[in-house]
């Protein structure tokens, strides 16, 4: 059974950081291109990052570039979003979502809310 | 890039089916068949319901169906229940990594 766990949200201050993780297990997590998916309280979708299956390529959406690092440990089957200078406009839940056919799996999803 | 364009809302009656639209550009949902509908129940995470267009991810109910013509995607949902009462997401994943805004669909 596929399953994906994030952890490591939090109320953090304006200009703080912050370290999500998401846990992978029953697929093999290197042949995946593994995303972060926000939302803000009340709204919609909105994809954050991405990178492929050997860490190799990353994307970020334009309003985090600079901000958030996305990386992964293969051999822990782990995805991280490291999230500096938050802002208020970053409080979300943000899911760790697999690329298959679409965002076939999501975690549960942990929140973020930054403010002082 | 801005988000894809969906309806905020949509309703019909159990039993009855809805259509939820989806419109982008061509060089997101009319340049691609990576289109793909996520389902979402308060406080849950979302659901894939529809890939690549028209495609069914096993246990999904065949009551809902994909479709596209130029740059508008389309989610139909057939013989509603109440149980389908969510909000639901399009989504562009091949070159952009676009959302829509968000459908909240009401059984009536």
């Amino acid at each position: 059974e596929v399953q994906l766990v994030e952890s490591g949200g939090g109320l953090v201050q304006p200009g703080g950081s912050l370290r999500l993780s998401c846990a992978a297990s029953g697929f093999t997590f290197r042949s995946y291109w593994m995303s972060w998916v926000r939302q803000a309280p009340g709204k919609g979708l909105e994809w954050v990052a991405n990178v492929k299956g050997d860490g190799s390529v990353k994307y970020y959406v334009d309003s985090v570039k600079g901000r958030f690092t996305i990386s992964r440990d293969n051999a822990k089957n782990l995805v991280h979003l490291q999230m500096n200078s938050l802002r208020a406009e970053d409080t979300a839940v943000y899911y760790c979502a697999r690329e298959g056919s679409g965002y076939d799996y999501w975690g549960q999803g942990a929140l973020v809310t930054v403010s002082s | 890039q801005s988000a894809l364009t969906q309806p905020p809302s949509a309703s019909g009656s159990p039993g009855q089916s809805v259509t939820i639209s989806c419109t982008g550009t061509s060089s997101d949902v009319g340049g691609s068949n990576y289109v793909s509908w996520y389902q979402q129940h308060p406080g849950k995470a979302p659901k894939l319901m529809i890939y690549e267009v028209s495609k069914r991810p096993s246990g999904v109910p065949d009551r809902f169906s994909g479709s596209k013509s130029g740059n508008t995607a389309s989610l139909t949902v057939s013989g509603l229940q109440a149980e389908d009462e969510a909000d639901y997401y399009c989504s562009s994943y091949q070159y952009s990594k676009l959302f829509g805004g968000g459908t909240k669909l009401t059984v009536l």
